[in-house]
């Protein structure tokens, strides 16, 4: 079956480097890619996603990148701080409004640590 | 928060019983999904509603049931025929005709 996979599922930083957690998914049909960010014992933030039509989107200090060709996209943080400290989720979804499909598979999660 | 919540936050149970674990969101969302989630796992999904009075089956619904009765409400059964049913469990929602799922702050359920 389809299934994404997510590297590295540890991952330590200094304050103030950037982090960079990749996901590579197999579904060819897959169109939208969101990255989650969940703190211990809490629910999941959506903090950014990209759809299959863009490259690249940014918002502040995080950016995902995605690959089609090679199915594979990326988060990277920079700037990190502290309170980036938490497990990040990356999914690929499938979505087809006409066909009533919506089908989102998880990656397995980093956790980031980033130390002061 | 707020939005989409889920009760209680831990919850505990003895082997053979059953336990049903709440999700209501107030966000007119069409959609519902319930989830587990295991240590080093990526969320699972165990049962998915597009619409009141449907649902569908995901990839670990054995041990599991859940209704749609109501639009703001997606209940989760745990019966006892779930082999392992201690988890985090998480509900999710999401509007028609959008991409995006947000998810409640899930339930631990701890059963022994």
């Amino acid at each position: 079956g389809e299934n994404v996979e997510q590297h590295p599922s540890t991952l330590s930083v200094q304050e103030g480097d950037s982090a960079v957690i990749k996901c590579t998914y197999s579904d060819s049909a897959s169109n939208y890619f969101p990255w989650y960010k969940q703190e211990l014992g809490k629910r999941p933030q959506l903090i950014i996603d990209i759809r299959s039509n863009v490259g690249e989107k940014k918002d502040q200090r995080i950016a995902v990148t995605l690959n089609k060709t090679a199915k594979h996209f990326s988060l990277h943080i920079t700037e990190t701080q502290p309170e980036d400290s938490a497990v990040y989720f990356c999914a690929a979804g499938t979505i087809a409004f006409t066909s009533g499909t919506y089908k989102y598979i998880f990656g397995t999660g980093t956790r980031l640590k980033v130390l002061a | 928060d707020g939005g989409i919540t889920q009760s209680p936050k831990y919850l505990f149970r003895k082997e053979g019983q059953n336990v049903t674990l709440s999700c209501e969101q107030n966000l007119n969302h069409d959609a519902m999904y319930w989830y587990r989630q295991d240590p080093g796992q990526g969320l699972r999904l165990i049962y998915y509603s597009q619409i009141v009075n449907d649902f569908q089956k995901g990839d670990i619904a054995e041990g599991y049931s859940v209704s749609r009765e109501k639009k703001e409400s997606f209940p989760l059964t745990v019966t006892s025929a779930q082999k392992n049913p201690t988890a985090f469990y998480l509900c999710a929602s999401r509007l028609a005709g959008a991409y995006e799922q947000y998810f409640g702050p899930g339930t631990r359920l701890t059963v022994t």
